[in-house]
């Protein structure tokens, strides 16, 4: 099963700094997504990218965030400004398979905001 | 609004005995119901994916069932191993425009402990 790989593994900020975390699917899909999991709390959808484009976004991916596919094959999600909230598991998910919604996810991204 | 309920909160079990699992869902329009392993730190693992029509789904030794009337699903995990502790994780997919674009909606977790 191709995977899905994520940098970095952990990230460690201040408070107002920007962080950028970035996905690599090894598979060409036009779906991707990014996940949000707070430490002890169940994992929140952030957003959806289809085409290069924002398919679809939850209330928490406000202005403070930006998902970009800079050079055709990564994906990252930006936040910038992080506050010590922002401090959480980052998840990206590609489909498993082309033409179904099951999901696959990378190992995560640890974000720490001090 | 869209809901996912999980029970227990967490379980702690022996070594080689049966589990079940539950989630009650409140998610319209729904596509389908997945089951998903999550170890600490780690990102969650698919187990099971079950649509409309079906009922019940194994993998192993993990059987997820499914009553789209009244929307509860169940995972029974069977002859139980250590490497079994994790949490498990209900995730209800409900499409929300076309193209096959879809959004997950997750519980909580059952937080599983296996112990010798």
């Amino acid at each position: 099963e191709p995977e899905v790989t994520q940098t970095p593994s952990h990230q460690v900020t201040q408070m107002g700094q920007e962080v950028i975390l970035r996905c690599v699917p090894i598979s060409n899909h036009l779906y991707f997504y990014w996940y949000r999991q707070i430490l002890g709390q169940k994992v929140e959808f952030l957003v959806s990218f289809y085409n290069n484009e924002i398919s679809e976004k939850s209330e928490i991916f406000d202005d403070q965030f930006s998902v970009e596919r800079p050079d055709g094959s990564n994906f990252t999600l930006k936040i910038r400004s992080t506050k010590l909230e922002d401090s959480a598991m980052y998840f990206c998910a590609r489909p498993r398979l082309a033409g179904t919604n099951e999901q696959f996810f990378g190992p995560g991204t640890r974000l720490t905001v001090l | 609004k869209n809901q996912v309920e999980q029970s227990p909160q967490s379980l702690i079990i022996l070594e080689g005995k049966n589990c079940t699992l539950q989630c009650n869902y409140t998610v319209s329009p729904f596509s389908n119901l997945r089951w998903y392993k999550q170890d600490t730190g780690r990102g969650p693992v698919s187990l099971t994916i079950m649509t409309f029509s079906e009922n019940t789904k194994s993998n192993g030794r993990y059987t997820a069932t499914l009553d789209a009337d009244t929307k509860q699903s169940s995972l029974h995990i069977t002859a139980s191993q250590l490497s079994d502790s994790a949490s498990y994780i209900c995730v209800v997919s409900h499409s929300y425009s076309g193209a096959g674009s879809y959004q997950l909606t997750f519980g909580k977790g059952t937080k599983l402990s296996v112990i010798p």
